[in-house]
């Protein structure tokens, strides 16, 4: 069975520093894995996706994510933080595309100035 | 893209009633997907719905507790029925992208039950 799994509840950054969310999957079969962000009072909004292309994967807002097999994992980064990131961040996996997505416990982001 | 849009965004119910959520969609899909959100909590699939036949739901929901429609290939609704205050959480609808693309999720229904 797929899962998924986020390292920390919560991690706090000064803005300009390196924000660094980790996350580890397991599946069974080649996934497909995301990275959706949720601001207070919002929806999901995808920030990146990895569908077995490139391992490094660029997203909007300058955030990007490296797939590495040998590790399953797939950890989020930003080389500098903006008070506009602050929010929820969710690592998600699917064995079926783009259907049935299994997601983690998320890591809010704060950022401080 | 795919626009969701999903109604009532919030409502603040007694508990022992019935809450339809409704989830509209700008184009037509094959599958409609219903998640819920407890608070503090991630993201857990409830069930998917596919137009033209039953529901599929995953292990720990049934529907006696969440019936769902699906009349046609843009809209689905979720019931939550005879709710308690355990039902207190964000329902949240989903579809996958035309061709391929992603998943795409409605802003969300924050239910109160109390």
């Amino acid at each position: 069975a797929q899962s998924v799994t986020q390292l920390g509840s919560h991690v706090s950054v000064s803005e300009g520093a390196l924000v660094l969310l980790r996350c580890n999957y397991s599946s069974s079969v080649p996934p497909y894995l995301f990275w959706y962000v949720q601001y207070p009072n919002q929806g999901l909004q995808l920030l990146l996706k990895y569908t077995s292309a490139a391992t490094l994967v660029k997203g909007i807002n300058g955030f990007e994510a490296e797939f590495k097999k040998s590790e399953t994992s797939f950890h989020l980064t930003k080389p500098s933080a903006h008070m506009s990131d602050a929010a929820e961040y969710f690592c998600a996996v699917s064995e079926s595309g783009f259907q049935k997505l299994v997601f983690g416990t998320g890591t809010r982001l704060l950022v401080s100035p | 893209s795919a626009v969701i849009s999903q109604k009532p965004s919030r409502d603040i119910c007694q508990r022992g009633t019935s809450l339809t959520i409704q989830c509209q969609v700008d184009s037509q899909v094959t599958m409609m997907f219903w998640y819920r959100q407890q608070p503090g909590q991630s993201l857990t699939l409830i069930a998917t719905a596919n137009q033209g036949s039953e529901a599929t739901y995953e292990s720990g929901f049934v529907i006696d507790k969440f019936p769902i429609s699906r009349p046609n290939l843009t809209f689905s609704t979720l019931t939550v029925s005879n709710m308690s205050p355990e039902d207190s959480s964000i329902y949240l609808c989903s579809v996958e992208g035309a061709i391929n693309t992603e998943a795409f999720f409605g802003q969300g229904t924050r239910l109160t039950v109390v």
